[in-house]
């Protein structure tokens, strides 16, 4: 296993449009968590699965924002008519069911610029 | 989950042992103590974790001090690569499905 993937690495792209954002977690791993992070600032909480299931979603999670784990494997962030605003870096974490004691996994994120 | 403070930035030299502080007053009895890092252009790195006991592992040690209200992770010897930002967290045994939630931590340079 090579542990998180995610793709694109990059994503340029023009207000207005949509985009997705792919990720693979660690096999083994049931549960899933996407994240934002903005320059200078700690990675901020955006949604998590375990399994199929969307457990929670925080408020930065605009109805702009759709997140999907089908059949519990890879999971997709859709953004819809992109903003300014959402330039950032989407990370994707994955952990077992022990992940508040133990670590969480992530991927080397997608890096979003729209311009 | 309870709040930490740590410092925006520390700066070491290479081969020089670090210790990155980190302030946790309102810790709970069965808060754990994570520390993640993250280097340039990467997502954040798991470190470390502790209960009440000191630990060791490959990267790095986790000294907690006795009334758990601060810990200290520490670099033996830091080398240019573990220039990143060191986050703190605490993650409560009662957090259940709570996701990690991170601070700005503090900015690590390492200088040659």
């Amino acid at each position: 296993d090579t542990g998180v993937s995610q793709d694109p690495r990059h994503k340029i792209t023009k207000r207005g449009q949509n985009v997705t954002f792919r990720c693979d977690p660690i096999s083994e791993h049931n549960r899933l968590y996407w994240y934002r992070q903005t320059l200078g600032q700690g990675p901020e909480f955006l949604t998590y699965f375990q399994n199929e299931a969307q457990l929670e979603k925080s408020r930065l999670l605009s109805d702009r924002f759709s997140a999907e784990r089908p059949k519990g494997s890879f999971s997709t962030l859709e953004i819809q008519r992109t903003e300014q605003g959402d330039s950032a870096m989407y990370l994707c974490a994955s952990s077992d069911d022990r992940g508040r004691r133990y670590g969480y996994t992530f991927g080397s994120g997608t890096r979003l610029t729209v311009v | 989950d309870a709040k930490t403070t740590q410092p925006n930035s520390m700066e070491s030299n290479e081969e020089e042992p670090v210790h990155l502080p980190c302030n946790h007053s309102t810790i709970s009895g069965t808060d754990y103590i994570h520390w993640y890092r993250q280097l340039p252009s990467q997502g954040p790195e798991y470190v470390i974790h502790g209960l009440t006991s000191n630990v060791n592992n490959r990267m790095a040690s986790l000294a907690i001090a006795e009334d758990r209200k601060s810990s200290t992770l520490i670099l033996h010897r830091a080398t240019l690569r573990d220039a990143a930002v060191y986050y703190c967290i605490l993650r409560g045994a009662n957090s259940g499905n709570t996701p990690l939630v991170f601070g700005k931590g503090t900015r690590l340079s390492v200088i040659a």
